[in-house]
């Protein structure tokens, strides 16, 4: 069975704090994505990669940056965590058009 | 810029009666267009997906989402909801030239009555 799985379910960090959030895929797909979902607002793009080494910012890229140092792994970094960030994060891979794999979500909490 | 909207946020249906969930888009040309469900706990599954061609889609769980260009539209229905088709559903367009590239509307959660 295919798989998208990050590393957290759930997440609490201090403000201030570097966050790491890990995501992995089976599929051996070039694409992958990060969203976060908040009530009302559906999922946001944050960032996305299109190959190894190569990414693209979303529609709310500030406060992020993404690394992606093999195929299958795609991480997502809030450098100085902030209250604002706080949000369930959806990571995705595809091999083609539309999106057919999310992850779990981490839910992340920051105080 | 592509754009989502679904109005309704929330919906009651009771158990055994249809459901139709509103999504209209903005999008300069030709879209591709995405139904998601998401239910309590679960990640996001796939429904249906409209590329061209026929522009009524069936997909899975019994849903289907016909295309309207007219009006920009690209409703969800079913013809009997069943008690686990209470999940929080989102419509999404892609751009064809970027591929990928999700917009995601709101979505709309549906609670089902027995």
């Amino acid at each position: 069975d295919v798989k998208v799985t990050q590393s957290s379910r759930y997440l609490v960090k201090r403000t201030g704090e570097k966050v790491f959030l890990e995501c992995v895929q089976d599929m051996d797909h070039e694409n992958m994505f990060w969203y976060r979902q908040d009530p009302g607002l559906g999922l946001r793009l944050i960032y996305f990669s299109y190959d190894v080494k190569m990414k693209e910012k979303g529609d709310i890229p500030e406060g992020y940056s993404v690394s992606r140092e093999k195929k299958e792994r795609f991480s997502l970094i809030l450098e100085s965590a902030s209250t604002n960030q706080t949000s369930m994060y959806l990571c995705a891979s595809s091999l083609f058009t539309g999106i057919k794999y999310f992850g779990p979500g981490t839910r992340l909490t920051v105080t | 810029a592509q754009s989502v909207t679904q109005p309704d946020i929330h919906i009651t249906v009771s158990e055994g009666a249809s459901l139709e969930l509103r999504c209209n888009y903005s999008y300069g040309a030709t879209p591709y267009l995405f139904w998601y469900v998401q239910s309590p706990g679960q990640g996001l599954q796939l429904l249906l997906k409209y590329f061209s061609g026929d522009t009524l889609v069936q997909g899975i769980k019994g849903f289907e989402a016909e295309f309207k260009r007219s009006q920009s539209s690209f409703n969800l229905r079913k013809p009997s909801v069943h008690w686990s088709d209470a999940a929080e559903y989102f419509c999404a367009v892609g751009a064809q030239a970027a591929g990928n590239k999700l917009t995601f509307g709101g979505g709309t959660r549906v609670l089902v009555k027995p």
